[in-house]
């Protein structure tokens, strides 16, 4: 059990619209990476937040964007939503900072129609 | 281009066994390995790692072996379970501060163990 939840579980969206995914760490962990996980592929990097900013991203465009709350919540935005951007969305967080292990959450699943 | 390949996208294993899950990688900046599992309907959950100046870490049942001048590791699974079963990860990140904080994973390996 890590902790790390995610909500909603499955979504379904079409192709131009615009998705929040949320995730819950658990308290003290200060840092909650993203990474989105396509079907028969390992998970992708997409960015990680430490203390609320920006710590670092992937090879992933600018419509991909997040945000960090001080309650340890964070957020994943999607804008204008293609159909590639179907995947599996997991979050993980870090206990001791950015570089630490990271445990993931569940994920939710995003389709885009 | 895939920096770190799981070129098995499965593997079948008699209850009781030895599994091994192997892991390629190409960055040589990589420096810190980790194997993660993952259940259907959950999210990958952190096994065992190592770092590369060690060459062997055991937990339990679970020993990972890093050969870092062929750029392999490995994931020995002994006795094996049925309750292994499931996709395994191999990750790695690197020594640099624009890559220490990030994870690259292969494409995972389906591990059945029958009972």
């Amino acid at each position: 059990e890590t902790g790390v939840t995610q909500s909603p579980t499955h979504l379904i969206k079409t192709r131009g619209q615009q998705v929040t995914l949320r995730c819950s760490s658990q308290s003290g962990h200060n840092t909650v990476s993203w990474y989105q996980q396509a079907l028969g592929q390992g998970p992708q990097f997409i960015f990680q937040y430490y203390r609320e900013e920006e710590n670092g991203r992937g090879n992933f465009p600018p419509r991909f964007s997040g945000l960090q709350f001080p309650n340890y919540s964070s957020e994943l935005n999607v804008n204008a939503l293609e159909l590639d951007d179907s995947a599996l969305y997991l979050c993980a967080s870090s206990p001791g900072g950015p570089t630490d292990t990271q445990y993931f959450g569940p994920g939710t699943r995003l389709t885009v129609l | 281009d895939q920096q770190v390949k799981q070129n098995s996208p499965s593997l079948s294993v008699q209850e009781g066994r030895i599994s091994i899950l192997n892991c390629d990688y190409t960055n040589s900046m990589f420096d810190y390995f980790l194997w993660y599992k993952k259940y259907p309907a959950e999210g990958p959950t952190f096994l065992i790692s190592i770092s590369s100046i060690k060459d062997k870490n055991e937990d339990g049942r679970f020993t990972v072996f890093l050969n870092k001048s062929a750029k392999h590791l490995s994931l020995h699974i002994v006795p094996s379970q049925p309750g292994d079963s499931a996709v395994y990860f191999c990750a790695a990140k690197g020594d640099s501060r624009g890559s220490n904080y990030k994870l690259t994973f292969g494409k995972g390996t389906l591990l059945t163990v029958n009972p």
